[in-house]
């Protein structure tokens, strides 16, 4: 079993939506999680970081941490066709990342 | 922008040869990171430096090697190349050693081995 578990999809959906994209983890020692945009062949960007469980919203963004089901997504409100991108969480310590949501996102 | 730097953009090379990839974090970051990005394929992280010295080490091979310099960037070097060496490689930085604040990524390498 990967420490990080994410659907690479992909995932289309039709501008305005919501989106949500989701993690999970088997190390319950993780309290840091984050969340990372990445344009084709462009360097990742930090989104979101978050510290235990709860919420943490950001424009049209909001990440949640669920630690009792190792369960970590974002949310995107009203999505754009320039949030198409590939998704990547992160979590715990150094380089512990999902392989990445594709995202399209069609006008 | 990120802040970090990485150079060069583009690397052709032949296999067998020795390669090394060049890597400034943001002013006042202590730690730095390289990962490998395979096509279509996720970040694999190779080691991590903070303030000079190895902190964590990832699935990079012995043929790869890296070092972080007193004035904190960092070089990682490639021997031996083979063709699925091909790929991007990204360098990262954190102020901190955990990273728990999130990683700042730079543009990447990318490094095509003929």
């Amino acid at each position: 079993q990967k420490e990080v578990e994410q659907d690479p999809g992909p995932l289309s959906v039709p501008e305005g939506a919501i989106v949500s994209l989701n993690c999970t983890y088997s190390n319950s020692a993780f309290q840091y999680f984050m969340w990372y945009r990445q344009y084709s062949r462009k360097g990742p960007e930090l989104l979101m970081y978050t510290y235990s469980s709860g919420n943490k919203e950001d424009g049209r963004f909001t990440a949640q941490v669920d630690k009792s089901s190792k369960y970590i997504s974002l949310f995107i409100r009203d999505s754009q066709p320039s949030d198409s991108a590939t998704y990547l969480c992160a979590m715990g310590a150094g380089g512990r990342f999902g392989a990445g949501t594709r995202l399209t996102v069609k006008p | 922008d990120s802040g970090v730097t990485q150079t060069p953009k583009h690397l052709i090379t032949a296999t067998g040869q020795r390669v090394t990839l060049r890597c400034s974090p943001r002013s006042g970051d202590l730690s730095v990171y390289w990962y490998q990005q395979s096509l279509d394929q996720g970040l694999q992280f190779l080691i991590q430096y903070y303030n000079g010295e190895e902190r964590a080490k990832g699935n990079i091979l012995e043929r790869f090697s890296a070092q972080q310099f007193p004035d904190l960037h960092s070089e990682l070097n490639l021997s031996s190349l083979e063709l699925g060496d091909s790929a991007l490689y990204f360098c990262a930085s954190s102020v901190e050693g955990q990273g728990t604040a999130g990683q700042f990524f730079g543009p990447g390498t990318r490094l095509t081995v003929l």
